[in-house]
């Protein structure tokens, strides 16, 4: 199975701020990347598919880059929404696999 | 808009099954490739199975292969998981997520909201 490594596990930060979290596959992926939020007690929330496409309806200030086993996920200007969790996964090969998350947290 | 209404969850014995449901409405059902993924107490998340958009298609966890099987019925619009010789590892919040792409292998890009399945004796 494919592993998929984040980094940082969590993150404090403050409104405003520029965050950027990163996923490491242990193998290429090509751009078979999702990234998405979760929220306690709630549904998770696609943002971003295929590394860097924007799901329908995500606030622009999300991006995704990267491509093979290195990828990102950059919010440009945190808003108080962003507190969340966030995880990325691979779709490039089943099993699909998961990231163990990023929480990040109020500064 | 996406919707996705799991149901079915419930408190189960060892080695009981259950069978989860889906009710999906707001998009094209029959374009759609489908997936289940669960989410054990505290734990991160676990991929399940994916259906493809017309159910010729299907893959499994190891862990649940064997014991769980992925269908959907078009007439219904609704996507089930059957799950047989359920254990306490089988414990979780299950999600029914709807892919990008039809053959379902495009990312899963919608989510519900999740029912709880509790193993317990």
């Amino acid at each position: 199975d494919i592993q998929m490594t984040q980094s940082p596990s969590s993150l404090s930060a403050s409104v405003g701020d520029r965050v950027t979290i990163t996923c490491r596959a242990s193998q290429d992926i090509y751009t078979y990347l999702v990234w998405f939020q979760q929220k306690p007690g709630k549904a998770p929330k696609s943002l971003i598919y295929g590394a860097s496409s924007l799901q329908g309806g995500v606030p622009s200030r999300f991006s995704g880059s990267g491509s093979g086993t290195d990828f990102t996920l950059t919010i440009s200007s945190l808003q108080p929404e962003d507190f969340a969790t966030y995880f990325c996964l691979q779709y490039n090969t089943y099993p699909i696999t998961f990231g163990q998350g990023t929480r990040l947290e109020t500064k | 808009q996406v919707q996705l209404e799991e149901s079915g969850g419930g408190v189960v014995q060892p080695g009981m099954s259950l069978r989860l449901s889906c009710a999906a409405s707001g998009f094209t059902f029959i374009s759609s490739g489908m997936h289940w993924v669960r989410q054990a107490p505290g734990k991160g998340l676990e991929w399940v199975a994916v259906i493809s958009y017309d159910g010729s298609d299907t893959h499994y966890a190891d862990s649940v292969k064997g014991r769980f099987t992925i269908s959907r019925d078009k007439s219904k619009s609704t996507l089930y998981l059957q799950m047989n010789d359920l254990g306490s590892e089988d414990t979780a919040v299950y999600y029914c997520a709807k892919d990008n792409h039809g053959s379902g292998s495009g990312g899963i890009g919608d989510w519900g909201q999740g029912t709880l399945v509790t193993v317990s004796s």
